[in-house]
């Protein structure tokens, strides 16, 4: 069975200082990862995805993530972070296809002024 | 607005009452998919269906929950003789799927808050 952990169930860091987010996924095949974020009130938007190929996948609003099939890891990082994102972001792992989306159960991010 | 709807954003439901949830996803989108996401839990995922034929059902989708999607547009979730534990946020999204299936990305709508006292 597929699974996703996301070790950090909150994280406060200061606006500029950079981010990283940890998951660990468990998946019998070739997984295809994503990482979403939601604001209060918000449906969860892509922040991005892997498939295959270069394992450093850059995504919107500036972050980024990397695949590591040894570490069964797929962190989730930004160099300087905004007071914007603030939210909640999850990682999660699926088939192939969005559909079977296992979702790990979130990380709380706090951003201080 | 051309992302994915949901209908109504906060439903109050008593224990024992039905109540329907409506979804239209991206217009060009032919997956819909439905999740549910508890208070402190990521989404976990209920069904999907492709264009009108409802293909994947998880076991968390019990005899009372019954989905449709009647003409390969919107969807209707309804929830029969709601208890607490019901109580939710529940998701939709869509994607357009190529034959291929891999690749898509789901978009997900705002999601219709359900509290059953």
């Amino acid at each position: 069975a597929q699974s996703v952990t996301q070790p950090d169930i909150h994280i406060t860091v200061s606006e500029g200082a950079s981010l990283e987010l940890r998951c660990n996924y468990s998946y019998g095949a070739t997984p295809y990862l994503f990482w979403y974020v939601q604001s209060p009130g918000q449906g969860l938007q892509l922040l991005l995805k892997y498939f295959s190929g270069d394992t450093l996948v850059q995504g919107i609003k500036g972050f980024e993530a990397e695949f590591k099939r040894s570490q069964s890891s797929f962190n989730l990082r930004k160099p300087s972070v905004h007071w914007s994102d603030a939210a909640e972001y999850f990682c999660a792992v699926g088939p192939g296809s969005a559909r079977q989306l296992t979702f790990g159960s979130g990380t709380q991010l706090t951003v201080l002024p | 607005d051309t992302g994915v709807s949901q209908d109504p954003r906060h439903k109050i439901t008593k224990r024992g009452q039905n109540v329907t949830f409506r979804c239209d996803p991206i217009s060009e989108h032919n997956r819909l998919y439905w999740y549910r996401q508890t208070l402190g839990q990521g989404p976990e995922f209920l069904t999907y269906f492709q264009n009108e034929a409802q293909l994947e059902k998880s076991r968390l989708l019990s005899d009372r929950f019954s989905a449709e999607r009647p003409k390969g547009s919107f969807s209707t979730l309804e929830i029969q003789r709601t208890e607490q534990g019901d109580s939710a946020m529940y998701l939709c999204a869509s994607s357009l799927a190529p034959a291929g299936d891999w690749g898509t990305e789901a978009f997900f709508g705002q999601g219709t808050r359900l509290t059953v006292v």
